[in-house]
């Protein structure tokens, strides 16, 4: 089984609609994060967390939120998704400062 | 802010040719380098990485070395395989001065490399 899973996996919605990505993990792992990538601009942190009580924006929050419900679970929100989120989200853990992120698979969002 | 520019992309090689992706950054502190790998449909994975001056990381053929003085961590690999067609990402850990990482990394845009055979 995959340590780190995302869901879902591919999800077509439309403008003004409430979504959440989900995210779990098998590693133990404390840290988690969120990223999107788009094409030509690599991937940029949205949110990033230490544990479950540490919950912090990164370079791109506006529009986004997150929860923290375990230390294997990071959820991704978007409270009214636009057309220009629609991108691949990543969700990430790491050990600690300094060590690899293991990434999930991603998930294909696309707003319509 | 942190930064990393990757070269332009995409790259188009024969097999068993020679490849370089250039990598520079703009940092404080101490940061620890790293390049990512996307295979087509995936998630990235690490290839390898190097966490201070002069280090060089390793792996699949891949190397990298740590240059603090050009402030490059440029990729390379001698014989290029059709498998290593992927999407290539340079990315940094910042660090403040005093040594303490946060964990967040900052990404170059990927370079797309396609290797014919």
């Amino acid at each position: 089984d995959a340590d780190v899973t995302q869901t879902p996996r591919n999800r077509i919605t439309k403008t003004g609609k409430r979504i959440m990505l989900e995210c779990s993990q098998t590693k133990g792992h404390d840290r988690m994060y969120w990223y999107r990538q788009d094409p030509g601009l690599g991937l940029r942190l949205i949110y990033y967390s230490f544990d479950v009580k540490d919950i912090n924006k990164g370079e791109i929050s506006d529009g986004y939120s997150v929860s923290r419900q375990a230390q294997a679970k990071f959820s991704l929100s978007l409270e009214s998704a636009i057309p220009n989120q629609t991108a691949l989200y990543f969700c990430a853990t790491s050990f600690g400062g300094g060590y690899e992120q293991y990434f999930g698979p991603g998930t294909r969002l696309t707003v319509t | 802010g942190d930064s990393v520019t990757q070269m332009e992309g995409p790259v188009t090689l024969s097999e068993e040719a020679f490849l370089t992706i250039n990598c520079t950054y703009t940092a404080t502190g101490y940061p620890s380098l790293f390049w990512y790998v996307q295979y087509p449909g995936e998630g990235l994975q690490l290839l390898l990485k190097a966490t201070k001056a002069d280090d060089k990381g390793s792996n699949k053929g891949f190397e990298a070395t740590y240059r603090k003085e050009t402030t490059s961590f440029h990729l390379e690999k001698g014989s290029v395989q059709v498998s290593d067609s992927a999407v290539y990402f340079c990315a940094l850990s910042d660090y403040n001065a005093g040594g303490t990482s946060y964990g967040k990394l900052t990404f170059g845009q990927g370079t797309i490399l396609t290797v014919h055979p």
